[in-house]
């Protein structure tokens, strides 16, 4: 039981460019969601889903799209990468509307 | 509009006294609340919760407090060990059945042995 799993580690981009952050679970969970952090924050929601086919906004969606074709994957899209999207990527799971389960997260740089 | 904050960045307890972090939230319709620990190039693991409907929620060494009228929680953490040295954020989540959370600043503990 690998839980939540993230892909890649680390990357750099240049500005413009676009990438997909993929994030896979195998807890069966429906709810998975992507946060951001950035220096000295805390964690910020850009998108959500409550099960497959199904997914919303949250706090910072701006320049971000998802998709959620099956339960198990749950990847984030940058369509137009800017500096400001530096930050490090955060995807988590739940099997309810509590406990959410995170992965280690990918630690983007946008130059 | 920050929603729930955590107002110390930090926090420096010798090993084997009480760490207390402290937590602030300004939305009544807040039900559930968590705290998650995080070390450095790893993602959140949750630590413990409570519920609304209740003040106290205790689990090994770490009991968090909530008092609703201060609209304030608190995580006891007793005692404390060099390990604890992490990051702690404060979530609360609304009504509703989206379980989105909304995340304190976080602060820094560390440990001194």
């Amino acid at each position: 039981n690998a839980g939540v799993t993230q892909t890649p580690k680390f990357r750099i981009l240049k500005i413009g460019q676009s990438m997909t952050l993929q994030c896979t679970q195998d807890m069966n969970h429906n709810y998975m969601y992507w946060y951001r952090q950035d220096p000295g924050m805390g964690l910020k929601l850009i998108y959500y889903s409550v099960g497959a086919g199904i997914t919303d906004k949250g706090e910072v969606p701006n320049g971000y799209n998802v998709s959620r074709s099956t339960t198990e994957d749950f990847p984030l899209r940058l369509e137009l990468a800017a500096p400001s999207q530096t930050s490090v990527y955060f995807c988590a799971s739940s099997p309810g509307e509590d406990t959410q389960y995170f992965g280690p997260g990918t630690r983007l740089t946008v130059l | 509009d920050q929603q729930v904050k955590q107002n110390s960045p930090s926090l420096s307890v010798q090993e084997g006294r009480i760490s207390i972090l402290n937590c602030d939230y300004t939305n009544s319709m807040f039900d559930y609340f968590l705290w998650y620990k995080k070390y450095p190039a790893e993602g959140p693991t949750f630590l413990i919760s409570i519920s609304s409907i209740k003040d106290k929620n205790e689990d090994g060494r770490f009991t968090v407090f909530l008092n609703k009228s201060a609209k304030h929680l608190s995580l006891h953490i007793v005692p404390s060990q060099p390990g604890d040295s992490a990051v702690y954020f404060c979530a609360a989540k609304g009504s509703g059945n989206t379980g989105k959370l909304i995340f304190g600043q976080g602060t820094t503990l560390q440990v001194k042995p």
